[in-house]
């Protein structure tokens, strides 16, 4: 990837559990962004944090971003079946929207 | 409030054509990216439009080239396709000033 890894590549859960996605990246950003893409079409935003914040919370997101290591991490508390997707980290330099997108998590709930 | 929109969901091409794909950005938009997508792959960025120009562009080819209209559509042309120009093409809408960007359905293309 241009920009970094994520880790794991694929991750299979019971519902109810909830799942943890690192993400890493390379260069300076202004913001990072996480991603679902649902079999392949379109990406929906889930949440966006910007380069001054630690920790945001969306529902049952929770996102947190450490710049000095370069690295923010996605968690889903109690997933759910409808939770089975792929997810993806962005990071965005703030000169423009240009999005650099990790390598992606599959995400598997089973009911 | 409409979404972004792309057109067509698909295509099958033949080798060495050209193609055209259309996108219409979330309404109060007025910058859209395009990405491409292959099969397994995450999406790379391909150009963003601002104002009717192109305001940064990725690492494609000059065969890949768009489009802005004062209505903030956009089109992505791709001339003398390749097999491995097959993918998801995605689009995404955005402010200039940042924030989140809202993606299209995308297309998929299928070059034969």
């Amino acid at each position: 990837s241009q920009q970094g890894e994520e880790d794991p590549q694929a991750l299979s859960i019971q519902e109810g559990e909830n799942a943890t996605m690192n993400c890493s990246y390379k260069t300076s950003i202004n913001n990072l962004q996480w991603y679902r893409q649902n079999s392949g079409r379109g990406l929906v935003h889930l949440i966006l944090i910007r380069s001054n914040e630690r920790e945001k919370h969306s529902g049952r997101l929770r996102v947190t971003l450490d710049t000095s290591k370069k690295s923010s991490s996605l968690l889903i508390t109690a997933s759910r079946a409808a939770d089975t997707a792929s997810y993806f980290c962005a990071t965005a330099d703030g000169a423009t929207n240009k999005l650099i997108f990790g390598t992606g998590t599959l995400l598997a709930v089973q009911p | 409030d409409a979404g972004v929109t792309q057109s067509p969901t698909h295509l099958i091409k033949t080798r060495g054509q050209q193609v055209t794909l259309r996108c219409s950005p979330k309404s109060g938009h007025d910058t859209v990216s395009w990405y491409q997508q292959a099969l397994g792959q995450e999406p790379q960025f391909i150009f963003q439009y601002y104002e009717e120009e192109e305001r940064q562009r990725g690492n494609f080819p000059d065969r890949f080239s768009g489009h802005q209209f004062p209505n903030y559509s956009s089109e992505l042309n791709v001339n003398a396709l390749l097999l491995g120009d097959s993918a998801l093409y995605l689009c995404a809408s955005s402010l200039p000033s940042g924030g989140p960007s809202y993606f299209g359905p995308g297309t998929r293309l299928l070059v034969l």
